[in-house]
């Protein structure tokens, strides 16, 4: 099996841009979720779905974030406009129903905001 | 809301010697799982344990569930550079689908 795979692995943008983060989860499993890390607050639950229905998307920080989950094996999270404040390291992972804490994740990507 | 600390947040020693970083919250969790990571990388899965009490060991790794499984610990012995990484310690718990991840603790391996 592949991994989850993450695109881009490395994002350079002007900050009112609009951002696009791209993952696909290991076939199977059923748990999309997307994290955010920084130095100063660590990993952060954004948003997470469950056969392809988000959940809970309490953690996304405001309006200027979405994600979709259009099938099982693709998810999107989009940034509009993005702010230099947005500059991170954006995971996903996923996991399936039968060991949900038993999260696999992506290689992340690194998001710098201008 | 749950919180998982991590201690100590940064850890430098010589290649060889032993070590041991704690994970303690004053909730309990239905489940605790240590994670690696490494940099450029995202966190990789080392362990899951959920009986309390429960030791459990990878190699050179001891991990520990705290009888109350409110706290864990991660033991190496005879450390080695290749063990250098950011370790977060994760939290589950019964009828909530989310992890609740520890705050870290950067681990150096000096050879």
């Amino acid at each position: 099996d592949a991994g989850v795979i993450q695109s881009p692995r490395h994002e350079v943008t002007e900050m009112g841009q609009e951002v696009t983060l791209r993952c696909k989860p290991i076939s199977g499993h059923d748990y999309l979720f997307w994290y955010r890390q920084t130095m100063m607050r660590g990993l952060e639950l954004l948003i997470y779905f469950n056969n392809n229905v988000p959940i809970d998307d309490s953690g996304m920080p405001e309006d200027r974030f979405s994600a979709k989950m259009p099938n099982a094996s693709f998810s999107t999270l989009k940034i509009q406009p993005s702010e230099p404040r947005d500059s991170a390291v954006y995971f996903c992972a996923s996991s399936y129903s039968g060991q949900i804490y038993e999260q696999y994740f992506g290689p992340g990507t690194r998001l710098t905001v201008t | 809301t749950q919180l998982l600390e991590q201690s100590p947040q940064f850890l430098s020693i010589q290649e060889g010697e032993n070590l041991t970083v704690y994970c303690n919250s004053s909730s309990v969790f239905s489940s605790l799982q240590w994670y690696r990571q490494e940099p450029g990388e995202g966190p990789v899965l080392l362990v899951t344990v959920v009986t309390g009490g429960e030791v459990k060991k990878l190699k050179r790794l001891t991990f520990q569930f705290g009888d109350a499984r409110k706290d864990s610990s991660l033991h190496i012995t005879a450390a080695q550079p290749g063990d250098t990484g950011l370790y977060l310690c994760a939290g589950g718990d019964f009828g909530n689908e989310k992890l609740t991840f520890g705050t870290g603790t950067r681990l150096t391996i000096i050879p």
